[in-house]
């Protein structure tokens, strides 16, 4: 799996739009890029994820450059309850692919 | 959908001893695994399942044994606990194996104490 850059953490001001970067600047064009999160103590919460295009949805929007080589994941308005680790992955549409989970942003909300 | 289920959620053992880890998922899905978090080590891969009867190592698999029956479970048995697999499990599946395009959803995890 092509790997990725995150930053170790980031902070967020309640009702705050929350915008995480990742680089993965080794993506290949068959490999996907997902979201998750894990609040303290949870399991970890899919968000996200897409190919080529911006996605939205009811959690969150990716949007991933043109070259693929890095996107963001936006919180458009962050609360107390989405302070987690946020990670970022890629990975690829074929054959018998699994999640490669690096260490991930830590992102604190704060009122 | 119960989704992902896990059991116990917590679990201590002397060295040596044995224990199969439950996980459960009723959403009829392909693909199934066992991850272990361990602090500043994120999520490491321990064994996989891609149906039933199929069974693949990760990158942690030393001491740790899988096998998959049916399509709904997938249990992970330690033969003989070590205090190095203190850690947390988490069990995962995902609809479709051999696409990119299948989230894998997560259970609560088993936070498991080897004295």
């Amino acid at each position: 799996d092509a790997k990725t850059t995150q930053p170790t953490s980031m902070d967020c001001a309640e009702g705050r739009a929350a915008n995480l970067p990742c680089n993965h600047s080794t993506i290949s064009g068959n490999e996907y890029v997902y979201w998750y999160r894990q609040i303290h103590s949870q399991g970890p919460q899919y968000i996200i994820h897409g190919l080529k295009n911006n996605e939205t949805n009811e959690m969150a929007s990716l949007i991933i450059t043109e070259d693929r080589k890095s996107s963001t994941l936006i919180l458009p308005h962050a609360t107390l309850r989405d302070t987690a680790v946020y990670y970022c992955i890629v990975r690829p549409n074929s054959g018998y692919s699994t999640l490669t989970f690096g260490k991930g942003t830590m992102l604190l909300v704060s009122p | 959908n119960a989704g992902v289920t896990q059991t116990p959620k917590f679990q201590v053992l002397k060295t040596g001893q044995s224990m199969t880890l439950q996980c459960a998922q009723d959403m009829n899905h392909e693909y199934m695994s066992w991850y272990r978090q361990d602090p500043g080590m994120g999520l490491r891969l321990i064994h996989y399942s891609v149906g039933a009867g199929i069974t693949d190592q990760g990158e942690v698999p030393n001491g740790y044994n899988v096998s998959r029956s049916t399509t709904e479970d997938f249990p992970l048995r330690l033969l003989s606990a070590a205090p190095s697999q203190t850690s947390v499990y988490f069990c995962a599946s995902s609809y479709s194996t051999g696409r990119g395009n299948s989230p894998l959803h997560f259970g609560n995890g088993t936070r498991l104490t080897v004295t």
